[in-house]
């Protein structure tokens, strides 16, 4: 089964505040990838994270992986109405030889003028 | 370049009645994987094909089966529809190995009545 906690699981926030979630899990991670869902869409890659420590932006976006590699992070700065949505994390056992992704549960974003 | 597509958006079936959600990806991806979403539960893995010619069980496949007609399809099968299969269904399709991320169809919501 799943084995992220991802974190908080909703966030009402106002436009322009700066949004925070993160995702940690139960076993050691080589991979992180943090992805956004917009209503009535599939997932779409927003940022990957490949090395412990390694910190990645896109834009407004900041993601983390976790010098444990258990977590990451994603940070959204100044938020304007078209970040609501859900926003995923996903990594990849280091014993997991195939490669296979994990989800979290999701966070939903929800921005107010 | 379409990406993941999937067919159809929209289905409402009848408990016991069959169907098949179809998927095709036009990026020469070797793995494909067909994923449920349901309200606070992120998503599951239903089954997933590494590659042309296998298909493995995900975490929740039962009351589905799957067949990978060649490398660009992925089809997933209800035999019996019941009401708890009612969720949206993603396809998504990767190449194989640590570095990659998945890329996701637009989904197919599915109502079982």
């Amino acid at each position: 089964g799943q084995q992220l906690n991802q974190s908080p699981q909703s966030m009402f926030i106002q436009e322009g505040e700066d949004v925070s979630m993160n995702c940690t899990s139960s076993s050691i991670f080589n991979t992180w990838l943090w992805y956004k869902q917009d209503p009535g869409e599939g997932p779409v890659l927003l940022i990957a994270l490949y090395k412990a420590g390694e910190l990645t932006s896109n834009g407004r976006l900041t993601a983390q992986f976790g010098i444990t590699r258990k977590d990451s992070f994603l940070n959204i700065s100044a938020s304007i109405p078209s970040d609501v949505g859900i926003y995923f994390c996903a990594g990849r056992e280091t014993t997991d030889s195939w490669g296979k992704l994990q989800f979290g549960a999701g966070t939903q974003v929800v921005v107010t003028p | 370049n379409a990406g993941v597509t999937q067919t159809p958006k929209f289905q409402v079936l009848k408990t016991g009645q069959s169907m098949t959600l179809q998927c095709a990806q036009d990026m020469n991806h070797n793995s494909m994987y067909w994923y449920r979403q349901d309200p606070g539960m992120g998503l599951r893995l239903i089954y997933y094909s590494a590659s042309e010619g296998t298909t493995d069980k995900g975490e929740v496949p039962n009351g589905y089966n799957v067949s990978r007609l060649n490398k660009r399809e992925f089809s997933l099968r209800l035999e019996s529809a019941a009401p708890s299969q009612t969720s949206v269904y993603f396809c998504a399709s990767s190449e194989l190995g640590n570095n990659y991320g998945y890329t996701f169809g637009s989904g197919t919501r599915l109502t079982v009545v």
